[in-house]
Formats: C-alpha cells, sequence, structure tokens
C-alpha cells in the first residue's frame, strides 16, 4: 500500500467553482500534512500546511484533516484558470524526520 | 523568504558521460538537503538525504555509486549522475528545509535531464 494516494484525475471544475482535492495516508503516526501546487515543468511550491485536525483556512485555500479517517483534503474556492496545476499532497511520517512522502499527485484543470 | 537555487535547469548529454547538478541555499544554511526525482506524470520520489560533512543517506532502489551527492558546505549540496544512461532521463529536484525545526521545505527550480 502506497504511504499517500491521491485521486490522479484529470479533475475539471468551470471558474468560480470550489474544487475539491482529496488526499489519504496510510501511517497512523503522521505529523504533519502540506499540500503543494505544481505547474508543468516547475518545481512544487507550498501553499498549505495543517498538523492538527480541523479546517485551516488561507484566502482561497482551506486545508482540512482528519487524522482518524487518515484523510487529509484542499479546497480552493472561486477557482482561476491560473489555478490550473497539478497539486500534490505531502505527509511527513515520522517525527523528527524532515523529508516528505509525496501523493502522484492531482491534476485541476480550471476551466474558463 | 528562503531560496534555493539549482542549477541547470536543463541538460542534455550523450550516453555514458557525467551530469553534476547543483543546489545552494541562498539566504540560509541547510544542514541538510532531499534530492527528488521525478518521472513524467509520477510523483516526487526521494533518492537520498544530503547532510553536511557526512555521507549521503540513500533510499532503497538508488546506486549511491551512480548517483553521487557531495555537501560540502553550509549552502551548497550537488547531485552528479554517473554514466548516465536514457534510462536516467528524468525531473531531479532538490529541497531543503530552513532549519532543523522547519518543516517545510523549498526547492530548487529543478533540472531536466535528457540522455541521448
Amino acid at each position: 500500500q502506497k504511504e499517500v494516494e491521491q485521486n490522479s484525475g484529470p479533475l475539471s471544475v468551470p471558474e468560480g467553482a470550489i474544487a475539491s482535492l482529496n488526499c489519504t495516508y496510510s501511517d497512523r503516526v503522521s505529523q504533519s500534512f502540506f499540500w503543494y501546487r505544481q505547474y508543468s515543468g516547475k518545481s512544487p511550491e507550498l501553499i498549505m500546511s495543517i498538523y492538527s485536525n480541523g479546517d485551516k483556512e488561507d484566502g482561497r485555500f482551506t486545508a482540512q484533516l482528519n487524522k482518524a479517517s487518515q484523510y487529509v483534503s484542499l479546497l480552493i474556492r472561486d477557482s482561476q484558470p491560473s489555478d490550473s496545476a497539478t497539486y500534490l499532497c505531502a505527509v511527513k511520517l515520522m517525527a523528527g524526520a524532515n523529508n516528505l512522502f509525496f501523493g502522484t499527485g492531482t491534476r485541476l484543470t480550471v476551466i474558463p | 523568504g528562503a531560496v534555493v537555487s539549482q542549477h541547470p535547469s536543463w541538460v542534455i548529454c550523450k550516453s555514458g558521460t557525467s551530469v553534476k547538478i547543483e543546489c545552494r541555499s541562498l539566504d540560509f544554511q541547510a544542514t541538510t538537503m532531499f534530492w527528488y526525482r521525478q518521472f513524467p506524470k509520477q510523483s516526487l520520489m526521494l533518492m537520498a538525504t544530503s547532510n553536511e560533512g557526512s555521507k549521503a543517506t540513500y533510499e532503497q532502489g538508488v546506486e549511491k555509486d551512480k548517483f553521487l551527492i557531495n555537501h560540502a558546505s553550509l549552502t551548497l549540496s550537488t547531485l552528479t549522475v554517473t554514466s548516465a544512461h536514457p534510462e536516467d532521463s528524468s525531473f531531479y529536484i532538490c529541497s531543503a528545509p530552513r532549519d532543523s525545526h522547519n518543516e517545510k521545505l523549498f526547492f530548487g527550480s529543478g533540472t531536466q535531464l535528457s540522455v541521448l
């Protein structure tokens, strides 16, 4: 079983809609969770980090974490064409370790 | 904000040659840097952890004699792909945490390697 799993998509939403991206992880002792955005041919850039159960909002982005269900999601409100990218879920599996394990990413397309 | 600089952005080389990729932390010292590889439409896969002043730690299945890592200073780590072959063609990305307590990684811009 993969440590971090995402639906590869592609996910298409109309401009202005809410995009919902989901991620599950296998290691119950995972400490930290991140969402990265990656444009084609570019390196990932951090969008959100979340460490506690519940919701965390930052502008149009909301990260949701449910440790009991081993599930983390990213909501993008008022989606814009510039949000079209691949979104990578990353999990830090062990306390004290710096490396992250990445999901395969979900390709999002926002249709004007 | 923290910046990680990676060079070159892309390189084309002949099979059998070696390629060196540099990763620099520009405004912070990085005792640890991570090297990832990403094949098309796949996720980032950790190859190795570069540690300043000591040997790198390689992930299972990654040949340490083929992917040489040197972390000679607190701001520079290099990855050398030795005797490159077409199957080594990939997107290589380095990253570094700003400090040992900061869990957020800053990524270099990546290097697209094409081996002919």
